[in-house]
């Protein structure tokens, strides 16, 4: 079993929708990291958070350390969202220093 | 632009051909990390430098595989005798300061023919 997974792994959805992509781990962690990779690009970091909630725009992340799961929103969903987005955890014991341990990812596409 | 930049953006090359690809952190960033993303996959974890200390190293890289940070900035990745296998996403994050996120790079995007 893979020490990060992330559901759904595909996922399409119409402009406007609210999304939601959810990740669950296995390991401890210090941190949580949302990113996203349009494709053929690099990765940009979206969220890092140990706790609780953040919001930036119309994403938010969310985090619950008791239930090692997270989940990340996109509201008002718009075809420039459309991309992969990669759940990763830091810090724990399993990993040394903050090496990341990603998931295997989403693939959003937001249709017009 | 997250200030962590990599070069070259694109490379292909054939097989048994070596290659060096290079990462700039954020300059106050005293750590750095390199990843590699196949196909399909989330990025793997291959190696990790606090300053110009190489101090772990992934399986995953093989002995074909040197990584160096000379003067504690900038990194290279080389690989010697490419394989197709070796195709890949060549990520580089940076990491330092007082608030822990790593910033991660553009990423160098190999292919081997």
């Amino acid at each position: 079993k893979n020490e990060v997974e992330q559901s759904p792994q595909n996922l399409t959805a119409q402009e406007g929708e609210f999304i939601t992509i959810n990740c669950s781990y296995s390991v401890g962690i210090s941190a949580l990291h949302w990113l996203q990779q349009h494709p053929g690009g690099g990765i940009v970091s979206l969220f890092m958070l140990s706790s609780g909630k953040k919001k930036h725009g119309r994403l938010i992340a969310t985090i619950n350390i008791q239930e090692k799961h997270s989940s990340l929103h996109i509201t008002a969903s718009h075809p420039r969202d459309s991309a992969v987005y990669i759940c990763a955890v830091s810090g724990g014991r399993k990993t040394s220093y903050d090496k990341v341990i990603f998931g295997p990812g989403t693939s959003l596409s937001v249709i017009p | 632009d997250t200030g962590v930049s990599q070069d070259p953006r694109h490379k292909i090359t054939k097989r048994g051909q070596n290659v060096t690809f290079r990462c700039d952190p954020i300059s106050e960033h005293n750590r750095l990390y390199w990843y590699r993303q196949t196909l399909g996959q989330g990025p793997e974890f291959l190696t990790y430098f606090q300053n110009e200390a190489q101090l772990e190293k992934s399986r995953l890289l093989s002995d074909r595989f040197s990584a160096e940070r000379p003067k504690g900035s900038f990194s290279t990745l080389e690989i010697q005798r490419t394989e197709q296998g070796d195709s890949a996403m060549y990520l580089c994050a940076s990491q330092g300061g007082s608030y822990n996120e790593q910033f991660f790079g553009p990423g160098t995007r190999l292919t081997v023919l």
